[in-house]
């Protein structure tokens, strides 16, 4: 099975300032890496996600990097704002598409503002 | 509203009980995954249901069990709870894993 290691798991950052998380999977199959947001109280909520055959995407102020050779992947949040304090999950599925999704054990960021 | 309906919002039961959580899945998606938070902590996956049946399995412990009906709405039954069961139990719909999936709101389950 899938095996999904997440770091860091606390990150503090100034506002405005920039914020990188870091996952690495096991699998060289997984094909699909999604990362969530969940806000306190919340439902996880997917936030932006990549797919094996590209190496970077973007939505505005967040952008996800894959290095399929290296088997890591990493969520990069550009001026952050207070209101992107949260704790971010990766996660990576396994074969098939119906194989069970792993998450990482999450990264609780604080952004002060 | 993510589509994904979960009921009740809140449970609160005493230990050695039995409750159901349920869920609806967003219209079309036929898999179903359960998932429990405890506080604090990260989301360990339980089990996976696909058109009714069982397709993958995580951490569950034998006191629970899950089901998925021709409806396609799945219930998880924990039994003989434990004071360490209190957590927020999540149920996610999807088509595909490789698609990514939504999450209901969550079942806060508190044993006393």
């Amino acid at each position: 099975g899938e095996n999904v290691e997440q770091h860091p798991s606390t990150l503090s950052v100034q506002e405005g300032d920039s914020a990188v998380i870091k996952c690495t999977y096991s699998d060289s199959a997984s094909n699909y890496f999604p990362w969530y947001k969940q806000e306190l109280g919340k439902r996880p909520q997917l936030i932006i996600d990549i797919r094996s055959n590209v190496g970077e995407k973007k939505d505005q102020r967040i952008a996800v990097t894959l290095n399929k050779t290296a088997k890591h992947f990493s969520l990069h949040i550009t001026e952050t704002q207070p209101e992107d304090s949260a704790v971010y999950f990766c996660a990576a599925p396994g074969l098939g598409g119906y194989q069970k999704v792993t998450f990482g054990t999450g990264t609780k960021l604080q952004v002060i503002p | 509203d993510s589509g994904v309906t979960q009921t009740p919002k809140h449970l609160i039961t005493a230990t050695g009980q039995r409750v159901t959580l349920r869920c609806s899945p967003r219209s079309g998606d036929l898999s179903v995954y359960w998932y429990q938070q405890s506080l604090d902590q990260g989301l360990q996956f339980l089990i996976q249901y696909y058109n009714g049946e069982e397709r993958a399995k995580g951490n569950i412990l034998e006191r629970f069990s899950a089901q998925q009906f021709p409806d396609l709405h799945s219930e998880l039954n924990l039994s003989s709870l434990e004071l360490g069961d209190s957590a927020l139990y999540f149920c996610a719909s999807g088509t595909k894993a490789n698609y990514g999936y939504t999450f209901g709101s969550g079942t806060r389950l508190t044993v006393v």
